[in-house]
């Protein structure tokens, strides 16, 4: 059965220091999306991507993060200078389309971040 | 803004006890509700997706109905192995325009002993 691949499942880093988390999505899906879900709370929407441009962004996709799609498997985030508020753990998803079964989102099984 | 509560925050059954799991919603057109199954430690995994009001959707001891205004996730005779977090999510419709954005509930987390 199709999956959505994370790596790595677990990051460490510094504060002030860039992390990229990968993602490869179903592959034939069109929709791209990362959540992040701090310990003990809610799984929050940071960002959606489609047709190779950020649709839709939260207001905790502020411009320390961006996303990529650099070729036709792999979707990143990127965190330019974590800050020790950025740990928690990062889900990855992806749809195949707007209706019916083709609108369902698989998850991943996320990167924990960890930023010291 | 949407908004989305699940109630209880904890659940705690008996092996074959069978109970249900509410979820509140407030979302400006609802294009689709959402039910995840979440395990400490990995991602949400899809269990069902409900579109319009009256829409029940069952799998295995589970079954999801919806009206307009909340979801239950109803559990029968449960077994250990359902132990998890069941999170629930909406997707706005509103405007004609939808990337597919989920908002998601704090979810409810369910014990079942033997």
């Amino acid at each position: 059965e199709p999956e959505v691949t994370q790596t790595p499942s677990h990051q460490v880093t510094q504060m002030g220091q860039e992390v990229i988390l990968r993602c490869v999505p179903i592959s034939n899906h069109l929709y791209f999306y990362w959540y992040r879900q701090i310990l003990g709370q809610k799984v929050e929407f940071l960002v959606s991507f489609y047709n190779n441009e950020i649709s839709e962004k939260s207001e905790i996709f502020d411009d320390q993060f961006s996303v990529e799609r650099p070729d036709g498997s792999n979707f990143t985030l990127k965190i330019r200078s974590t800050k020790l508020e950025d740990s928690a753990m990062y889900f990855c998803a992806s749809r195949l389309g707007l209706a019916g079964a083709k609108n369902i989102q698989y998850f991943g099984a996320g990167t924990r971040l960890s930023v010291l | 803004e949407d908004q989305v509560t699940q109630s209880p925050e904890a659940l705690r059954l008996q092996e074959g006890e069978s109970s249900s799991l509410n979820c509140s919603y407030t979302v400006s057109g609802l294009r689709g509700l959402f039910w995840y199954r979440q395990d400490p430690g990995k991602g949400p995994e899809f269990l069902f997706t409900l579109y319009s009001a009256g829409e029940e959707k069952e799998k295995e001891r589970l079954k999801a109905t919806l009206t307009k205004k909340e979801s239950f996730l109803h559990i029968t005779a449960p077994k250990p192995e359902d132990s998890a977090t069941y999170l629930c999510a909406v997707q706005d419709g509103a405007g004609g325009t939808s990337y597919g954005k989920l908002t998601f509930g704090q979810g409810t987390i369910l014990t079942v002993h033997p």
